[in-house]
């Protein structure tokens, strides 16, 4: 079945540091793929999104880009900050409507320090 | 837009009572609705999928009988949880599509069943 993998967590980062979190995924046909954040407390939030290869989702300064070659989706930020400091979750998605159901990895927690 | 409200934000109940759980849209038509639930630490289990008007879908593992849905509008779905148990503590989270491939997720709900 399908599947998302994502890397071993917890990980800390002091301000301004360069993030990655990897993402990897196993699905048949040309699923979408998203990173939704979770904040203290809160429910989750789409980050940003990608639904085709080579596409590139960005959004408050976060990018991924869709890798079909090697089935990726790793999320990278050039600097981050305290507020960046959540779960971070990456998704696939193979259809839309009513079977667009959503198969999460087991999500990461940033801790940003100042 | 896409904002997902849910209600009560946490309940405390005893064992054996039953607790309702209100997922909402508030800007948009959903057609489908998703339930998920939350252990500490870890991803979210998609418990069932629910279309306006029609029975829900339960995934496998979830007891129907215990874990009632209704969606009575498109903007509209209740999760009853029956004759609750410390078990069945959890984050419960709803989120709503409008038929694309993007989930738009509630806030969540505390429940506590002491």
């Amino acid at each position: 079945g399908d599947s998302v993998t994502q890397m071993e967590g917890p990980v800390t980062l002091s301000e301004e540091a360069f993030l990655t979190i990897n993402c990897t995924y196993t699905a048949t046909g040309y699923p979408s793929l998203f990173w939704y954040v979770q904040y203290p407390g809160e429910g989750l939030q789409l980050l940003l999104k990608a639904t085709k290869a080579d596409d590139k989702g960005s959004n408050k300064g976060f990018e991924a880009t869709y890798r079909k070659e090697t089935t990726s989706f790793h999320l990278e930020k050039g600097s981050v900050q305290v507020s960046d400091s959540a779960v971070y979750f990456c998704a696939l998605s193979k259809a839309s409507g009513a079977n667009s159901k959503l198969t999460f990895g087991k999500g990461i927690t940033l801790s940003v320090r100042p | 837009g896409a904002v997902v409200s849910q209600h009560p934000s946490w309940v405390i109940c005893k064992s054996g009572t039953s607790v309702k759980i209100e997922c909402r849209s508030l800007d948009f038509q959903a057609t489908t609705m998703f339930w998920y639930r939350q252990f500490p630490k870890q991803s979210l289990m998609l418990m069932a999928t629910s279309n306006e008007g029609s029975k829900a879908t339960y995934e496998q593992g979830v007891e129907k009988d215990k874990f009632l849905i209704n969606h009575a509008s498109l903007t509209l779905s209740t999760l009853t949880v029956t004759s609750a148990h410390p078990e069945d503590s959890s984050f419960y989270i709803c989120s709503a599509t409008t038929g694309a491939d993007t989930q738009y997720f509630g806030p969540g709900t505390r429940l506590t069943v002491l």
